[in-house]
């Protein structure tokens, strides 16, 4: 079984369009992050949250809202879409304790604005 | 910000060749990862260094965190096909936020 899931897989979209990317973890982790790899393969981390609540929060534009239901799911919901956006998000977890550094990927959810 | 310079950036070798690859920082940091992502694919944790000094084993990949807290190596022994990938050097500086600070990614192909 997956340990951290995405969906979708792949988004494709036009400028200006909202859209929503969900990530789900059955590793039992209590915090998630989302992260950003862009087209030269770098990864910058953009919001974690810890038991539903916010604890890293990057320079991200307001239009990046992410929404955390339960700790096994962080969604990131994305406002009027941007050329820039273009870019593969991935969702991670962690449990807290001496591993916490530990970070499992999911396998991406490669978004492309038009 | 804080950097992580990984070096070098990409590494075409011969099958049963030995890879070696590294990250400096300007900060010290507290934990470095190596991770290794495939095409289409997260990445994927290989190895997790908590104490300066320290040299940990996972099969052919050796890595080392370094004495002064501002490096690390990854060696790869006796290369296969299926070592392609890039792979990522990670570490954590700050209090235990787990936020993570990635290197620029190692490219390595090994030909047959």
């Amino acid at each position: 079984d997956t340990a951290v899931s995405q969906t979708p897989k792949y988004l494709v979209t036009q400028m200006g369009n909202d859209k929503s990317i969900k990530c789900e973890q059955n590793l039992g982790h209590d915090t998630m992050y989302w992260y950003k790899q862009d087209s030269k393969k770098f990864l910058k981390i953009m919001f974690s949250y810890n038991n539903k609540e916010l604890i890293i929060n990057e320079t991200v534009p307001n239009r990046f809202s992410p929404k955390s239901p339960d700790k096994a799911h962080l969604n990131l919901h994305i406002n009027s879409l941007e050329l820039g956006d273009s870019a593969v998000y991935f969702c991670a977890s962690s449990s807290f304790g001496h591993s916490y550094n530990e970070q499992f990927f999911g396998p991406g959810t490669r978004l492309t604005v038009l | 910000g804080q950097q992580l310079n990984q070096s070098p950036q990409s590494m075409f070798i011969q099958e049963g060749e030995d890879v070696s690859m590294n990250c400096t920082s300007s900060s010290i940091f507290n934990t470095w990862l190596w991770y290794k992502q495939e095409p289409g694919e997260g990445p994927v944790l290989l190895i997790a260094l908590y104490k300066a000094g320290e040299l940990t084993s996972n099969g052919r990949l050796t890595a080392q965190f370094g004495i002064t807290r501002k490096d690390s190596f990854l060696n790869i022994s006796a290369s296969i096909p299926s070592d392609v990938g890039i792979y990522f050097c990670a570490g954590q500086s700050s209090s235990n936020t787990g936020k993570l600070i990635f290197g620029q990614g190692t490219t390595l192909q090994v030909k047959p």
